[in-house]
């Protein structure tokens, strides 16, 4: 049983490109998160999405950044018009199930991270 | 204040000390609390989590809540060098708005000497 797969794994851009990460959950996961790492910094929550939903994007910043869950295929983190504070670890987590509904935490199980680094 | 405090380390004891790593919060809302290991370049995996105040214990891990002073410490006895990572703190509060995200710590990065 394969786990969160992310790719690719190291990404390099130069200011002003655009950032495409990847991620396919879990098999049987159906929610998808999106944190951000900076260097020293904790993760930080970015995204929730479900199947062709975004559940909620109270992390991601107003502008340049957008994600997306098809029905097929994995979600996508686009980052448009990279700046070098982009640079970072882009983690992706998946869970079986809505997390913060009482008594359900639902275990997030996260990818091995896709770091992005700007020129 | 940031939400969630922890000291980042790095934290170096002997190989077999039992290791206290802690984390301080200051949202009341919060009511799930997890321990996250991260290794080097790799991503984090769960290692502990509860709900409100108490212990939990699996193994050589225990974890504690004491919520009335917001406080949380995972506990690792007879530790290992295989523990060596960051460990991070993460809490979730419920507030019936879909409060979806987790709040991370910085993470407190532990070496266990041979």
């Amino acid at each position: 049983n394969a786990g969160v797969m992310q790719n690719p794994r190291h990404l390099v851009r130069r200011r002003g490109q655009e950032a495409r990460l990847r991620c396919s959950p879990m098999k049987g996961h159906s929610h998808v998160y999106w944190y951000r790492q900076l260097p020293e910094e904790g993760l930080k929550f970015m995204v929730y999405l479900q199947k062709e939903n975004i559940i909620d994007e109270s992390g991601m910043p107003k502008e340049r950044f957008s994600a997306e869950f098809p029905k097929e295929g994995p979600s996508i983190l686009r980052i448009q018009q990279v700046v070098r504070g982009d640079s970072a670890a882009y983690f992706c987590a998946s869970s079986p199930r809505r997390r913060g509904t009482p008594n359900k935490t639902g275990e997030l199980f996260f990818g091995e991270g896709s770091r992005l680094t700007v020129l | 204040q940031k939400e969630v405090e922890q000291d980042p380390g790095p934290l170096s004891v002997p190989e077999g000390a039992i290791v206290s790593l802690n984390c301080t919060y200051s949202n009341s809302a919060f009511q799930y609390f997890m321990w996250y290991r991260q290794y080097s370049r790799k991503g984090p995996e769960l290692l502990m989590y509860t709900y409100s105040s108490g212990n939990k214990e699996d193994g050589r891990f225990t974890a504690q809540v004491d919520k009335s002073i917001k406080y949380i410490t995972l506990f690792i006895r007879d530790s290992q060098p295989s523990d060596s990572a960051t460990y991070l703190c993460a809490m979730l509060g419920w507030s019936g708005g879909g409060a979806d995200g987790l709040t991370f710590g910085k993470g407190t990065h532990l070496i266990i000497q041979p």
